[in-house]
Protein backbone atom coordinates (compact mmCIF):
# COMPACT_ATOMS: atom_id res chain seq x y z
CA UNK A 1 0.00 0.00 0.00
CA UNK A 2 1.57 3.76 -0.87
CA UNK A 3 0.71 7.02 0.40
CA UNK A 4 -1.32 8.60 3.42
CA UNK A 5 -4.30 5.90 4.42
CA UNK A 6 -6.93 6.55 6.82
CA UNK A 7 -9.07 4.47 9.10
CA UNK A 8 -12.53 4.48 9.21
CA UNK A 9 -13.09 6.45 6.14
CA UNK A 10 -16.28 7.04 7.86
CA UNK A 11 -17.48 6.91 11.20
CA UNK A 12 -20.48 8.00 13.38
CA UNK A 13 -21.04 8.05 17.09
CA UNK A 14 -22.74 9.71 19.98
CA UNK A 15 -21.25 12.55 22.29
CA UNK A 16 -20.65 9.94 24.83
CA UNK A 17 -18.74 7.78 23.00
CA UNK A 18 -14.66 7.41 23.03
CA UNK A 19 -12.96 6.28 19.06
CA UNK A 20 -9.72 6.99 17.56
CA UNK A 21 -8.85 7.69 13.78
CA UNK A 22 -5.87 6.38 12.52
CA UNK A 23 -3.41 7.28 9.91
CA UNK A 24 -0.66 5.63 8.24
CA UNK A 25 1.97 6.77 5.82
CA UNK A 26 4.54 4.69 3.54
CA UNK A 27 6.24 7.66 2.30
CA UNK A 28 9.38 7.77 4.67
CA UNK A 29 8.38 11.20 5.94
CA UNK A 30 9.14 12.31 9.38
CA UNK A 31 6.41 14.97 9.71
CA UNK A 32 2.65 14.31 10.28
CA UNK A 33 -0.51 16.89 10.64
CA UNK A 34 -3.93 16.70 11.53
CA UNK A 35 -6.85 18.79 9.77
CA UNK A 36 -10.52 19.62 10.05
CA UNK A 37 -12.55 20.40 6.93
CA UNK A 38 -15.83 21.64 7.34
CA UNK A 39 -17.77 23.16 4.46
CA UNK A 40 -16.95 26.45 3.34
CA UNK A 41 -14.54 26.89 5.88
CA UNK A 42 -10.80 26.88 5.38
CA UNK A 43 -8.83 23.46 6.42
CA UNK A 44 -7.72 24.36 9.86
CA UNK A 45 -4.65 22.82 11.58
CA UNK A 46 -4.81 20.98 14.47
CA UNK A 47 -1.71 19.26 15.33
CA UNK A 48 1.97 18.72 13.95
CA UNK A 49 4.76 16.07 14.78
CA UNK A 50 7.88 16.63 13.52
CA UNK A 51 10.30 13.12 14.73
CA UNK A 52 7.46 12.08 16.69
CA UNK A 53 7.20 15.07 18.87
CA UNK A 54 4.80 17.27 18.66
CA UNK A 55 5.57 20.38 17.53
CA UNK A 56 1.68 22.73 17.43
CA UNK A 57 -1.13 22.91 18.78
CA UNK A 58 -3.86 25.01 17.71
CA UNK A 59 -5.56 25.17 20.90
CA UNK A 60 -7.57 22.41 20.11
CA UNK A 61 -10.18 21.11 22.57
CA UNK A 62 -9.07 18.64 24.58
CA UNK A 63 -11.90 16.33 23.72
CA UNK A 64 -9.12 15.90 20.99
CA UNK A 65 -6.02 13.81 22.13
CA UNK A 66 -3.04 13.07 19.20
CA UNK A 67 -0.90 10.15 19.39
CA UNK A 68 2.34 9.69 17.23
CA UNK A 69 3.96 6.12 18.53
CA UNK A 70 6.25 6.29 15.56
CA UNK A 71 7.25 8.42 12.49
CA UNK A 72 4.39 6.41 10.16
CA UNK A 73 1.69 6.04 12.91
CA UNK A 74 -0.68 9.09 13.57
CA UNK A 75 -3.42 9.03 15.88
CA UNK A 76 -6.67 11.05 16.81
CA UNK A 77 -8.37 9.96 19.89
CA UNK A 78 -11.79 10.91 20.09
CA UNK A 79 -13.83 11.42 23.69
CA UNK A 80 -17.29 13.70 24.28
CA UNK A 81 -17.12 14.92 21.13
CA UNK A 82 -19.79 17.72 20.16
CA UNK A 83 -22.26 18.05 16.97
CA UNK A 84 -19.93 21.00 15.49
CA UNK A 85 -16.88 18.58 15.76
CA UNK A 86 -18.72 16.72 12.78
CA UNK A 87 -16.36 17.14 9.58
CA UNK A 88 -13.78 15.98 7.60
CA UNK A 89 -10.35 14.82 9.28
CA UNK A 90 -7.91 14.37 7.46
CA UNK A 91 -4.41 13.49 8.13
CA UNK A 92 -1.12 14.57 6.11
CA UNK A 93 2.65 14.03 5.78
CA UNK A 94 5.49 15.71 4.34
CA UNK A 95 9.85 14.93 4.09
CA UNK A 96 9.67 17.07 6.70
CA UNK A 97 8.70 20.31 8.61
CA UNK A 98 9.81 22.48 6.33
CA UNK A 99 9.01 20.76 3.62
CA UNK A 100 5.54 20.98 4.30
CA UNK A 101 5.24 24.53 5.51
CA UNK A 102 6.75 25.70 2.18
CA UNK A 103 6.30 23.13 -0.14
CA UNK A 104 4.51 19.88 -0.87
CA UNK A 105 2.42 17.83 2.20
CA UNK A 106 0.47 14.63 1.01
CA UNK A 107 -2.98 13.91 2.64
CA UNK A 108 -4.84 10.89 3.09
CA UNK A 109 -8.82 10.82 2.42
CA UNK A 110 -10.15 11.88 5.09
CA UNK A 111 -12.20 9.84 8.01
CA UNK A 112 -15.66 11.84 7.86
CA UNK A 113 -16.80 12.18 11.19
CA UNK A 114 -20.48 12.66 12.05
CA UNK A 115 -21.50 13.58 15.99
CA UNK A 116 -24.67 12.56 16.65
CA UNK B 1 -10.46 37.49 9.53
CA UNK B 2 -9.07 35.21 7.79
CA UNK B 3 -5.51 35.12 6.22
CA UNK B 4 -6.50 33.59 2.91
CA UNK B 5 -9.70 34.44 1.12
CA UNK B 6 -11.14 32.41 -1.50
CA UNK B 7 -15.15 32.54 -3.31
CA UNK B 8 -16.36 29.07 -2.66
CA UNK B 9 -18.00 29.25 -5.80
CA UNK B 10 -19.71 26.45 -6.71
CA UNK B 11 -18.15 27.39 -10.74
CA UNK B 12 -19.23 26.03 -13.61
CA UNK B 13 -17.36 26.10 -16.89
CA UNK B 14 -18.15 24.31 -20.41
CA UNK B 15 -15.47 21.70 -21.61
CA UNK B 16 -12.81 23.63 -23.35
CA UNK B 17 -12.94 26.94 -21.73
CA UNK B 18 -10.38 28.71 -18.74
CA UNK B 19 -11.05 28.33 -15.33
CA UNK B 20 -9.88 31.66 -13.77
CA UNK B 21 -9.63 31.15 -9.63
CA UNK B 22 -8.43 33.70 -7.35
CA UNK B 23 -7.37 34.21 -3.94
CA UNK B 24 -6.59 37.42 -1.75
CA UNK B 25 -4.33 37.08 1.79
CA UNK B 26 -3.54 39.47 4.53
CA UNK B 27 -0.24 38.19 5.57
CA UNK B 28 2.43 39.93 3.99
CA UNK B 29 5.39 37.77 5.61
CA UNK B 30 4.03 34.80 3.17
CA UNK B 31 6.37 33.59 0.76
CA UNK B 32 5.57 30.44 -0.16
CA UNK B 33 2.13 29.63 -2.01
CA UNK B 34 0.25 26.62 -3.15
CA UNK B 35 -2.37 25.20 -5.42
CA UNK B 36 -4.17 22.33 -3.97
CA UNK B 37 -6.66 20.02 -6.11
CA UNK B 38 -9.19 18.35 -4.09
CA UNK B 39 -11.37 15.47 -5.71
CA UNK B 40 -14.61 14.99 -4.23
CA UNK B 41 -14.23 11.57 -1.27
CA UNK B 42 -10.06 12.49 -1.64
CA UNK B 43 -7.88 13.97 0.50
CA UNK B 44 -5.99 17.19 -1.40
CA UNK B 45 -2.94 17.06 -3.80
CA UNK B 46 -0.29 19.47 -4.89
CA UNK B 47 -1.12 20.89 -7.64
CA UNK B 48 1.17 24.11 -7.98
CA UNK B 49 3.95 25.71 -5.88
CA UNK B 50 5.28 28.98 -6.41
CA UNK B 51 7.91 31.22 -4.34
CA UNK B 52 7.59 34.59 -3.89
CA UNK B 53 5.87 37.04 -6.73
CA UNK B 54 5.85 35.94 -10.65
CA UNK B 55 4.22 33.22 -12.80
CA UNK B 56 4.95 29.28 -12.72
CA UNK B 57 3.40 27.17 -15.84
CA UNK B 58 2.65 23.35 -16.15
CA UNK B 59 1.30 22.06 -18.96
CA UNK B 60 -2.33 23.72 -18.94
CA UNK B 61 -1.98 25.40 -15.46
CA UNK B 62 -0.75 28.33 -14.69
CA UNK B 63 -0.19 30.17 -11.14
CA UNK B 64 0.35 33.52 -10.41
CA UNK B 65 1.67 35.85 -7.18
CA UNK B 66 1.49 39.19 -7.09
CA UNK B 67 2.75 40.34 -3.66
CA UNK B 68 2.32 43.90 -4.36
CA UNK B 69 -1.79 43.63 -4.37
CA UNK B 70 -1.81 39.86 -2.27
CA UNK B 71 -2.93 38.35 -4.44
CA UNK B 72 -3.05 34.75 -5.87
CA UNK B 73 -3.90 33.19 -9.24
CA UNK B 74 -4.55 29.89 -11.09
CA UNK B 75 -5.62 29.62 -14.39
CA UNK B 76 -7.10 25.70 -16.37
CA UNK B 77 -6.19 26.55 -20.29
CA UNK B 78 -8.88 24.21 -22.59
CA UNK B 79 -10.47 22.95 -18.96
CA UNK B 80 -11.64 19.30 -19.31
CA UNK B 81 -14.52 17.38 -17.35
CA UNK B 82 -11.51 15.41 -15.14
CA UNK B 83 -10.90 18.62 -13.95
CA UNK B 84 -13.88 19.08 -11.86
CA UNK B 85 -12.56 19.03 -8.44
CA UNK B 86 -12.50 21.60 -5.57
CA UNK B 87 -9.24 23.79 -5.71
CA UNK B 88 -7.62 25.26 -2.62
CA UNK B 89 -4.90 28.10 -2.61
CA UNK B 90 -2.58 28.38 0.69
CA UNK B 91 0.02 30.70 1.85
CA UNK B 92 2.54 29.99 4.15
CA UNK B 93 5.28 31.97 6.09
CA UNK B 94 6.08 28.64 7.78
CA UNK B 95 2.67 28.57 8.70
CA UNK B 96 0.69 27.23 6.20
CA UNK B 97 -3.00 28.70 5.84
CA UNK B 98 -5.22 27.72 3.71
CA UNK B 99 -8.34 29.44 1.89
CA UNK B 100 -11.93 27.29 1.58
CA UNK B 101 -11.79 26.53 -1.10
CA UNK B 102 -13.59 26.76 -4.75
CA UNK B 103 -15.48 24.07 -6.53
CA UNK B 104 -14.99 23.97 -9.90
CA UNK B 105 -17.59 21.98 -12.72
CA UNK B 106 -16.60 21.46 -16.18
CA UNK B 107 -19.28 20.41 -17.85
CA UNK B 108 -19.26 18.21 -20.85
Amino acid sequence: ETGVTQTPRHLVMGMTNKKSLKCEQHLGHNAMYWYKQSAKKPLELMFVYSLEERVENNSVPSRFSPECPNSSHLFLHLHTLQPEDSALYLCASSQDLRTGLTDTQYFGPGTRLTVL
Amino acid sequence: QKEVEQDPGPLSVPEGAIVSLNCTYSNSAFQYFMWYRQYSRKGPELLMYTYSSGNKEDGRFTAQVDKSSKYISLFIRDSQPSDSATYLCAGSDYKLSFGAGTTVTVRA
